[in-house]
């Protein structure tokens, strides 16, 4: 079973502070994602990766950045954080196939609470 | 960007029965792909199926199956002898075009089921 996991289920931070969120997967995948989920606003896309060392933005990429040095590892920085970026976060990964049609794995998410 | 709307924020459904849960979408691509994702409380995101746009045919996965208008720009999913185990949150998510593999969500369909 593919598996990504990622390095947190709940975290607490202070307004200001740096903060690294981790996922890293298991089946070899290419693609990588990270996304927020608001209620009411479903998933949002921050950032995506399809190689090592290679990014780009997805359609709220305001605030963070993000790190892929390792093919299973997909970092995700806020570099300073703000009480609205308290969210939950969700990494993902696919296969880098040339379709289209390839499943996203998800992980169970990080509930990041900014005070 | 992608608009994808999923007018319904909460349905219920008894067990046994069938509901169906709809989605509409822009796009101005003629093929792509369209997906329906669950996230059951225990949040970790599950594809449940997958149509692609150029398919006269609509897809079926067991209990579930949708209805793929294309013309219309709506992707149906519906579930039949619905299952405790179905109550979810409910994303739909066509992608950006042929093997494009970034996904627009839409807001999500928070399903119960009812004993």
């Amino acid at each position: 079973d593919v598996k990504v996991t990622q390095s947190s289920r709940y975290l607490v931070k202070r307004t200001g502070e740096k903060v690294f969120l981790e996922c890293v997967q298991d089946m070899d995948h290419e693609n990588m994602f990270w996304y927020r989920q608001d209620p009411g606003l479903g998933l949002r896309l921050i950032y995506f990766s399809y190689d090592v060392k290679m990014k780009e933005k997805g359609d709220i990429p305001e605030g963070y950045s993000v790190s892929r040095e390792k093919k299973e590892r997909f970092s995700l920085i806020l570099e300073s954080a703000s009480t609205n970026q308290t969210s939950m976060y969700l990494c993902a990964s696919s296969s880098g196939g040339a379709l289209g049609e390839e499943t996203q794995y998800f992980g169970p998410g990080t509930r990041l609470l900014v005070l | 960007a992608q608009t994808v709307t999923q007018s319904q924020p909460e349905m219920s459904v008894q067990e046994a029965e069938t509901v169906t849960l709809s989605c509409t979408y822009d796009t101005s691509e003629s093929d792509y792909y369209l997906f329906w994702y669950k996230q059951p409380p225990s949040r970790q995101m599950i594809l449940v199926i997958r149509q692609e746009a150029y398919k006269q045919q609509n897809a079926t996965e067991n209990r579930f199956s949708v209805n793929f208008q294309k013309a219309a720009k709506s992707f149906s999913l519906k579930i039949s002898d619905s299952q405790l185990g179905d109550a979810a949150m409910y994303f739909c998510a066509p992608n950006s075009g042929g093997s494009n593999y970034k996904l627009t969500f839409g807001k999500g369909t928070l399903l119960t089921v009812n004993p």
